[in-house]
């Protein structure tokens, strides 16, 4: 069964460095999304992908969280500099399409991001 | 924007009895809406989901219904098992703007042998 791939599966870094996040959707899926979940909430969206576009990023602290789908497959999330209330899991999840509100979601297994 | 609610926050059971999971949601546009399972450390998992033409959908020992008038949704599990323990988030995605999901808080079920 096609899975959604996140790396790495976890992360600790010192407050105002850089850190990045990757994701491979499963093959064919045109839309990804990267969520942000504070534990003991649910998870919150930060970005979504239509192939290399991005369809909403109103969530995403544009000051220092960036995110790109360049070829439309994989995509990277990157924060910089990362503060202590960036920690967190990342997740990222995958659709077939966005034009169709009924699309299932699957989700990887997400980064646990410890900023120390 | 859409709002859900989730209760209870956690839920202990006795191995074989049901557990009942409740939510509600804010915009009448919400469609579908999606159960998901998140073991310690993974990932949410699709368990079932259910779309606004439908009252109730069952899969196995999991059943969802779907109240459109007074914008309820519930989780059913009958004759669970220790497994079975996990935290549940419901989900509504509305038919309009970009098909924004919006997750509940979650519930963390307990299921004692």
């Amino acid at each position: 069964e096609a899975e959604v791939a996140q790396s790495p599966r976890y992360k600790i870094t010192e407050k105002s460095q850089a850190v990045a996040f990757w994701c491979d959707p499963i093959s064919g899926h045109a839309t990804l999304y990267w969520y942000r979940q504070i534990l003991g909430q649910g998870p919150e969206l930060l970005v979504q992908f239509q192939d290399e576009s991005v369809v909403d990023d109103s969530q995403l602290p544009k000051d220092r969280f960036s995110a790109e789908r360049l070829k439309g497959v994989d995509s990277t999330l990157k924060i910089q500099p990362a503060e202590l209330g960036d920690s967190a899991m990342y997740l990222c999840a995958s659709s077939i399409r966005t034009s169709v509100s009924t699309d299932t979601q699957y989700f990887g297994p997400g980064t646990r991001l410890t900023v120390l | 924007g859409e709002n859900v609610e989730q209760h209870p926050s956690t839920l202990s059971v006795q191995e074989g009895d049901s557990a009942v999971i409740k939510c509600t949601y804010s915009d009448s546009a919400s469609n579908y809406f999606p159960w998901y399972k998140q073991e310690l450390g993974k990932g949410p998992q699709l368990i079932i989901d259910i779309r606004s033409n439908v009252g109730e959908k069952k899969d196995q020992r999991i059943a969802v219904t779907l109240n459109k008038t007074a914008k309820h949704f519930s989780l059913h599990i009958t004759e669970t098992q220790p497994e079975d323990s996990a935290v549940y988030f419901c989900a509504a995605r509305p038919n309009t703007g970009g098909f924004k999901t919006i997750f509940g808080a979650g519930t963390r079920l307990f299921v004692k042998a």
